[in-house]
């Protein structure tokens, strides 16, 4: 199985702040990498896909880049409502992994 | 718009087996393969598997053969889980989720609002 490990565990942000999240990826799985944001108690929500593409609906602070084995999810301007688990997922080889996820907090 | 519905939460006795459902909405159920996903706190999120919701074929993760049996009735718009043999690290949050597959990216667009199985005597 495709290991995915992702930095950091945890992470606090002050308004405004740019973050970056990355992933990595033990084999190459070209760009197929999604991210997803889940807030307390809810489920994940899709946030990008294929590496790079913005979901329909999602603010346009948050971005991914990266292909073959490195990626990473920046929030251009950490807002309140941003809170929460952020973890990517590897769509490339079955079965399918996930990262450990990264707690994002305000500070 | 597209709604995944899951049944709810599930107290069980380890040795039992529990189905839990996930009925779908919003969308042509049978254009999209369903996923299964466990979280737990301590292993976070793990993929079970997929079922072909047109054929009814399943692709089983290695670690979840012969613990998750995935069914779906088309009539009804609905998959199943279900889990066998509970044991007290079966409990979990379980996820429903659509798939995306376009023949190339795989992703889950789509995700059930969990249910909660709890294996206790």
């Amino acid at each position: 199985d495709i290991q995915m490990t992702q930095s950091p565990a945890s992470l606090s942000a002050s308004l405004g702040e740019t973050i970056s999240i990355e992933c990595r990826a033990s084999e190459d799985v070209y760009s197929n990498l999604a991210w997803y944001q889940q807030k307390s108690g809810k489920s994940p929500q899709l946030l990008i896909y294929a590496a790079n593409r913005l979901q329909d609906g999602v603010p346009s602070r948050f971005s991914g880049s990266g292909s073959g084995t490195q990626f990473s999810l920046k929030i251009s301007g950490m807002q309140p409502e941003d809170e929460g688990d952020y973890f990517c997922l590897q769509g490339s080889n079955f079965p399918y992994t996930f990262g450990a996820g990264t707690k994002l907090e305000l500070k | 718009q597209v709604q995944l519905q899951q049944s709810g939460a599930e107290l069980a006795k380890p040795g039992s087996s529990v189905k839990i459902s996930c009925k779908a909405s919003g969308y042509t159920f049978t254009s999209y393969y369903i996923s299964w996903i466990k979280q737990t706190t301590g292993q976070g999120l793990e993929y079970i598997g997929y079922i072909n919701t047109g054929s009814g074929g399943t692709n089983y993760n290695e670690k979840f053969k012969g613990k998750a049996t995935l069914t779906v009735d088309k009539s009804s718009s609905t998959a199943f889980m279900q889990l066998s043999s509970l044991t007290p690290d079966d409990s979990a949050v379980y996820y429903c989720a659509r798939d995306y597959y376009d023949g190339y990216y795989w992703y889950f667009d789509f995700w059930g609002p969990g249910t909660m199985v709890t294996v206790s005597s």
